[in-house]
């Protein structure tokens, strides 16, 4: 089965200041791949996603690439603000979005310092 | 917007006994998948069901079982309860073909605290 793996598992940066967190997948056929938010004991919430037919999107201050030859794909935060403080998580599926279920990444806890 | 309504939020049980849980999708959704997500760890996928059929299994236990009913809401069954059942449980569901988004939307879970 699909294998996520994401990197670092903590990441600290001061206010304003870009945030950089990256996942690689195992299956070639997943073609799937958004991130999720999630504060402590709350729901995952999508940030943004990627199709594999895109090698990049941006949205506002969140911006995700995709290198599918390498199999691997990264979340970029630039101007980062006190409430992006939270969990972020990475994930793949095969489906497109469509009724597979999606690999998870162990998560990073992203810490914005004041 | 509606979201994803799950029930109960906080459940307690004593070992051995049986759970259900409730999800009901956003209004015209026709997919629901199920997530545990224990303390500090990721969300893992159990089951998905696709207009009333399964359609993805995942690391769901024999012990566990979950259907999609006519009204497309989805109940998740859970026997023979254990300790380290004690987790967050996430429904999320979908409009297959929206090409829009291809994200789907988690509800805000249930907790169930196996004792």
């Amino acid at each position: 089965g699909e294998n996520v793996e994401q990197h670092p598992s903590t990441l600290s940066v001061q206010e304003g200041d870009s945030a950089v967190i990256k996942c690689t997948y195992s299956d070639s056929a997943s073609n799937y791949f958004p991130w999720y938010k999630q504060e402590l004991g709350k729901r995952p919430q999508l940030i943004i996603d990627i199709r594999s037919n895109v090698g990049e999107k941006k949205d506002q201050r969140i911006a995700v690439t995709l290198n599918k030859t390498a199999k691997h794909f990264s979340l970029h935060i630039t101007e980062t603000q006190p409430e992006d403080s939270a969990v972020y998580f990475c994930a793949a599926s095969k489906s497109g979005g469509g009724a597979d279920g999606l690999t998870f990444g162990k998560g990073t806890h992203l810490i914005i310092q004041p | 917007a509606a979201g994803v309504i799950q029930s109960p939020r906080h459940l307690i049980k004593e070992k051995r006994e049986t759970a259900t849980l409730k999800c009901y999708p956003i209004p015209r959704h026709d997919t629901v998948y199920w997530y545990q997500q224990g303390p500090g760890q990721d969300p893992q996928f159990l089951i998905s069901f696709y207009e009333k059929m399964q359609s993805d299994k995942g690391s769901i236990p024999d012990r566990f079982s979950a259907q999609q009913f006519s009204d497309y809401h989805s109940e998740l069954n859970m026997s023979s309860l254990e300790l380290g059942d004690s987790a967050l449980y996430f429904c999320a569901s979908s409009r297959l073909g929206m090409t829009r988004n291809y994200g789907y939307t988690f509800g805000s879970g249930t907790r169930l605290t196996v004792v």
